[in-house]
């Protein structure tokens, strides 16, 4: 099946510290997305990109979408403590009917050290 | 800020029972969606629904799932008889048109004894 393999799967990093993580796939998305997940919640939108090259931020965060669609990296600056969690990316694959559905990768689990 | 609502946050259930998870999408979304996560796992797809009636599923959607949209606020996810391996949080999920990014309700932690 498709996969989206992240990394580091997990990172230690002291606050201030900026953090980079990647996320390749060997299918072709149109649509990445990024989700940041804390514990007990739902996954929170944190940046979507639409186009291969894009280059997008938000705040402290900032992400770019692969030329070849195979890949997305996802760099936070200056990390503070409430930057802990699961950080997911997702492809959007269609689906039937105007549908899509996201398929989604195996996590980064940030902790920051104050 | 509109956001997606799910009930129960936790249900603990025996195998072999009915449960239902129950969802209120943001209100003017059209397309809806169910994924399971797994403790320790990745969030995977489940079912896609869409007009009053599944648009895709994935090959976790079997016989034992349905989904309904009863009224025009709720939306849910029926297991009819529950297995240990259904243990997992359940994420139902919202947009407004189909390409448009899916915004996730906070989930129901559901266990299997």
């Amino acid at each position: 099946g498709q996969q989206l393999n992240q990394s580091p799967q997990s990172m230690f990093i002291q606050e201030g510290e900026d953090v980079s993580m990647n996320c390749t796939s060997s299918s072709i998305f149109n649509t990445w997305l990024w989700y940041k997940q804390e514990p007990g919640e739902g996954p929170v939108l944190l940046i979507a990109l639409y186009k291969a090259g894009e280059l997008t931020s938000n705040g402290r965060l900032t992400a770019q979408f692969g030329i070849t669609r195979k890949d997305s990296f996802l760099n936070i600056s200056a990390s503070i403590p409430s930057d802990v969690g699961i950080y997911f990316c997702a492809g959007q694959r269609a689906g039937t009917s105007g549908t899509y559905k996201y398929i989604f990768g195996t996590g980064t689990r940030l902790k920051v050290l104050a | 800020e509109p956001e997606v609502t799910q009930t129960p946050s936790h249900q603990v259930t025996q195998m072999g029972q009915e449960v239902i998870l129950r969802c209120v999408p943001i209100s003017n979304h059209l397309y809806f969606y169910w994924y399971r996560q797994i403790l320790g796992q990745k969030v995977e797809f489940l079912v896609s629904f869409y007009n009053n009636e599944i648009s895709e599923k994935s090959e976790i959607f079997d016989d034992q799932f349905s989904v309904e949209r009863p009224d025009g606020s709720n939306f849910t996810l029926k297991i009819r008889s529950t297995k240990l391996e259904d243990s997992a949080m359940y994420f139902c999920a919202s947009t407004e048109s189909g390409a448009n990014e899916q915004f996730f309700g906070p989930g129901t932690r559901l266990t299997v004894l």
